[in-house]
């Protein structure tokens, strides 16, 4: 079955530990991003990647890190979590390189908790 | 910059009543516009999409009309089920530098369908 894989789907933590969050996509697809979802202000983009080692800033990446070494895997590392990261996280992937102006493919989110 | 503004939630319908969620943007250039769905614990999934003015986006009875006249691109249902509850991003696409695309998306309508 064709998917985004994310895990965990719910973490709480406390400040300052350092955490991962995996995503892994089974559709060879190019582009990979990072979301965040909070009230009121919809999604917006933390970092993404447009192939193998090349990832570049969204709106948002204060205060998170991501790799790109395989195709398959984007995950996302805060290396210092505090409390303003609270957040639902999807990761996200299209066939094309270009991302998003086609069908994203969403993952089932990770809620986080940083106390 | 690029940004949409969606109407305010929730929307709370009768089944089989005739849905409206507004969207309006504002774009440079001519970008594509989508409408993502969100069921209760699970990532977005892209509903509909239009890519030009004067487009209709159509799937599992939604509809959806690219208006450049009036920067729209309003979600309608002609008779909403239970199974419709969720929550509505409008979204568009938004051409980078490096040429990749980015989506920006609206703060999600929640609708609740009642029996």
């Amino acid at each position: 079955e064709a998917q985004v894989t994310q895990n965990p789907r719910y973490l709480i933590t406390v400040t300052g530990k350092k955490l991962t969050v995996t995503c892994s996509q089974n559709m060879n697809h190019e582009y990979m991003s990072w979301y965040r979802q909070d009230p009121g202000l919809g999604l917006r983009q933390i970092y993404y990647s447009m192939n193998v080692e090349v990832t570049d800033k969204g709106d948002v990446p204060e205060g998170y890190k991501v790799s790109r070494k395989e195709k398959r895997n984007f995950p996302l590392i805060l290396e210092s979590p505090s409390p303003n990261q609270t957040s639902l996280y999807f990761c996200a992937s299209s066939f094309r390189r270009q991302g998003a102006n086609e069908k994203l493919f969403f993952g089932s989110g990770t809620q986080l908790s940083v106390l | 910059g690029n940004s949409v503004t969606q109407m305010e939630g929730p929307v709370t319908l009768s089944e089989e009543a005739f849905l409206t969620i507004n969207c309006t943007y504002t774009a440079t250039g001519y970008p594509s516009l989508f409408w993502y769905v969100q069921y209760p614990g699970e990532g977005l999934q892209l509903l509909l999409k239009a890519t030009k003015a004067d487009d209709k986006g159509s799937n599992k009875g939604f509809e959806a009309t690219y208006r450049k006249e009036t920067t729209s691109f309003h979600l309608e249902k002609g008779s909403v089920q239970v199974s419709d509850s969720a929550v509505y991003f409008c979204a568009l696409s938004d051409l980078q530098r490096d040429s990749s695309y980015k989506l920006i998306f609206g703060s999600g309508t929640r609708l609740l369908v009642r029996p």
